[in-house]
C-alpha cells in the first residue's frame, strides 16, 4: 500500500460546481498535511496547510480525519483557473520530508 | 522577494554522463529538499538538509545520487554515470522551519533532465 493514495481522477467539473477530493495516508504518525496545487509544467504551490480543525480560505475548505486517516479538499463555485493538478502531502513528527500523492488532475468546464 | 532558483531548467545529457543540478534556496530558509517527479509520477523524495545536521539521505535512489549543501545555502544535487531511468524534472524546495509541524515547503521551478 502506498504511503499516500489519490484518486487520480480526472475530475470533469462545470464550473460554478462544487468538488471535492480525498487523499488516504497510512502512517498513523503523520503530522503535517498540506494540499498543493501544480500546473503542468510547472512547480508545486502551497493551496493550503491542513489543519485539526479543519480550515477554510475562500472557495477551499481543508478537512482532517485522523481517525479513518484522510484529508479532504473541497472547493466551491469552482472557477477555470482552478484547473490544475492538486497534490496532497504528509510528513510524519520530527521528520520533515514529505511524501506526496500523485495527484488528482481537475478540469473544469466552461 | 526571490524565490526558490534552480539551474539550469533544461538538461540533456548522454547516458553514462555525470550531471550536476544546481538549487538556491529563499535566502534565510535553513531547511532544502531535492525531489523528483516522473513524468505521471508523483514527487519523490531524495534528500533533505537542515542546518549543520547530518543531511537525511534515505530518498538517494542508487549511490550515483549525491548532494551537497555549502556554507548552509546552495546545493549541488549530482547524479553519475546517468541512466535514462534518471529522466524527471528535480526540484528543490526550502522551508525557514520556523514551526517544524508547520512545515511549509516552497519549490523552484525545477530542472527537467533528459538522459538520452
Amino acid at each position: 500500500r502506498k504511503e499516500v493514495e489519490q484518486d487520480p481522477g480526472p475530475f470533469n467539473v462545470p464550473e460554478g460546481a462544487t468538488v471535492a477530493f480525498n487523499c488516504t495516508y497510512s502512517n498513523s504518525a503523520s503530522q503535517s498535511f498540506f494540499w498543493y496545487r501544480q500546473d503542468c509544467r510547472k512547480e508545486p504551490k502551497l493551496l493550503m496547510s491542513v489543519y485539526s480543525s479543519g480550515n477554510e480560505d475562500g472557495r477551499f475548505t481543508a478537512q482532517l480525519n485522523r481517525a479513518s486517516q484522510y484529508i479532504s479538499l473541497l472547493i466551491r463555485d469552482s472557477k477555470l483557473s482552478d484547473s490544475a493538478t492538486y497534490l496532497c502531502a504528509v510528513s510524519p513528527f520530527g521528520n520533515e520530508k514529505l511524501t506526496f500523492g500523485t495527484g488528482t488532475r481537475l478540469t473544469i468546464i466552461p | 522577494g526571490a524565490g526558490v532558483s534552480q539551474s539550469p531548467s533544461n538538461k540533456v545529457t548522454e547516458k553514462g554522463k555525470d550531471v550536476e543540478l544546481r538549487c538556491d534556496p529563499i535566502s534565510g530558509h535553513t531547511a532544502l529538499y531535492w525531489y523528483r517527479q516522473s513524468l505521471g509520477q508523483g514527487l519523490e523524495f531524495l534528500i533533505y538538509f537542515q542546518g549543520n545536521s547530518a543531511p537525511d539521505k534515505s530518498g538517494l535512489p542508487s549511490d550515483r545520487f549525491s548532494a551537497e549543501r555549502t556554507g548552509g545555502s546552495v546545493s549541488t544535487l549530482t547524479i553519475q554515470r546517468t541512466q535514462q531511468e534518471d529522466s524527471a524534472v528535480y526540484l528543490c524546495a526550502s522551508s525557514p522551519r520556523m514551526i517544524v509541524a508547520k512545515n511549509i515547503q516552497y519549490f523552484g521551478a525545477g530542472t527537467r533532465l533528459s538522459v538520452l
